[in-house]
């Protein structure tokens, strides 16, 4: 069992449409990261959250931190092909603390 | 460059032989982790060095697997008598230890075990 548990674990979609990725677990984090992969490719942070209800825009991606900061969402608005990747969820349990990461959601956006 | 270089690129070796993998962080970062993504897959975080403090091993998957770091700078992850399953892209990322410290990834070695 993964301390962050991510969902779904694939998705397929349509050029222009909306979705929302989620991050879950029982543990509270101090902040959480999130990060897209492309293939070949490490990992490139995207945005981090670290008060509880936060929300953080990067142009068509909305990311909120839940108000007892044990869960996450990303929310891509008109997903477009480039979008493409693997979206992974990772959070530290105190500050200074090693990042974990979750199991991770690979999109897809046909055009 | 000034980013986290990771060699060899691709590995190709029979099972039963030993491999090292290497890690540059990128310099000033205290911390370094090795994770192990099989195809596709999310990250399996393998150990964790933070400065000087003992390192964090509860993520090897077998005594088969070991890594140091010298001189808190390269890191060195070695797989014994390698296995079919050790078959993965094992990458390294490097971090300066604060509250919302960021990880800077390799792009990887990927290793295939015949």
């Amino acid at each position: 069992t993964q301390l962050l548990e991510q969902s779904p674990q694939f998705l397929s979609i349509q050029e222009g449409e909306n979705l929302t990725v989620y991050c879950n677990s029982s543990s509270v984090f101090s902040s959480l990261q999130w990060y897209r992969q492309e293939p070949g490719e490490g990992p490139v942070l995207l945005v981090t959250v670290v008060t509880g209800g936060e929300v953080k825009k990067l142009k068509r991606l909305t990311f909120q931190f839940g108000d007892a900061r044990k869960d996450s969402s990303l929310h891509i608005t008109a997903a477009q092909p480039g979008d493409t990747g693997l979206y992974l969820c990772a959070g530290a349990r105190n500050a200074g603390n090693m990042l974990t990461f979750g199991g991770g959601t690979r999109l897809m956006v046909k055009p | 460059g000034a980013g986290v270089s990771q060699s060899p690129s691709n590995k190709v070796t029979e099972k039963g032989k030993d491999v090292e993998l290497r890690c540059d962080p990128i310099s000033g970062h205290t911390a370094l982790y090795w994770y192990r993504q099989s195809l596709g897959q999310g990250l399996e975080f393998l150990i964790y060095f933070q400065g000087n403090s003992a390192p964090d091993k509860s993520g090897l998957p077998s005594d088969r697997f070991s890594a140091e770091r010298t001189g808190g700078s390269v890191s060195t992850l070695t797989i014994q008598r390698t296995q079919q399953e050790d078959s993965a892209v094992y990458l390294c990322a490097s971090s300066l230890v604060r509250r919302t410290g960021e990880l800077f990834f390799g792009e990887g070695s990927r290793l295939t075990v015949l």
